[in-house]
């Protein structure tokens, strides 16, 4: 149990323009979703949680005109790269809260954005 | 602030050997940790997790093994296997008041030898 999907698995765009990565949890709803972003060779850095039917809370350090998180359902979180630049170029991994309690984190297979 | 570090980055292990990766955390109320494995070009996936109020858990070749006194948590991994080659992350629960974020460790990546 306990499956996030992403879509895409990989996108390359041209630099300015905008992206959005879906995560879904496929067999369990999901009030709260994390997305995060990892460079090689690093450990996970949390960019924001998005909680269904509010606003996303956002790390220290993380712009939110930039990264548009949208959960407008239990199962379905956006995140929108807007204005994307090859430094927004990483591997984008999102999260959901299954299990007893609620308080496991599950991932998706993430999305890998290459901007040119 | 507080962290959860790893003591080895590589731990290249003889496929059939039982393999131990170290993490060490710094916040003592800390009461849920979870291991986490993570292949090339992949999300990291749940292997096993553990509360403060267990020292040992144990799953299908896998045993988490948590000592509060010294803040210290180990993932063993019995008969190693090939496809256990990955980064294995050890992730700190910060607790339903901090909605429920994870602290990671750094990672150590696990090379499997034929």
């Amino acid at each position: 149990g306990a499956v996030v999907s992403q879509h895409p698995s990989w996108v390359i765009c041209k630099s300015g323009t905008s992206v959005k990565i879906e995560c879904r949890s496929l067999d369990f709803q999901a009030t709260t979703m994390f997305w995060y972003r990892q460079f090689p060779k690093q450990s996970l850095m949390l960019m924001a949680t998005s909680n269904e039917g509010s606003k996303a809370t956002y790390e220290q350090g993380v712009e939110k005109d930039k990264f548009l998180i949208n959960h407008a359902s239990l199962t379905l979180s956006t995140l929108t790269v807007t204005s994307a630049h090859p430094e927004d170029s990483s591997f984008y991994i999102c999260s959901g809260l299954a299990g007893e309690g609620r308080e496991t984190q599950y991932f998706g297979p993430g999305t890998r954005l290459l901007v040119l | 602030g507080e962290s959860v570090g790893l003591h080895l980055p590589t731990l290249s292990v003889q496929e059939g050997d039982n393999s131990i990766i170290n993490c060490a955390y710094s916040n003592s109320a800390s009461d849920y940790f979870i291991w986490y494995k993570q292949e090339s070009g992949k999300g990291p996936q749940f292997i096993i997790d553990i509360r403060s109020n267990m020292d040992k858990r144990q799953g299908q070749r896998v045993t988490v093994l948590l000592n509060k006194t010294v803040k210290h948590l180990s993932l063993q991994i019995a008969a190693t296997q090939p496809g256990d080659s990955a980064v294995y992350f050890c992730a700190e629960n910060m607790g339903g008041a901090a909605g429920n974020k994870l602290t990671f460790g750094g990672g150590t990546r696990v090379l499997v030898k034929p």
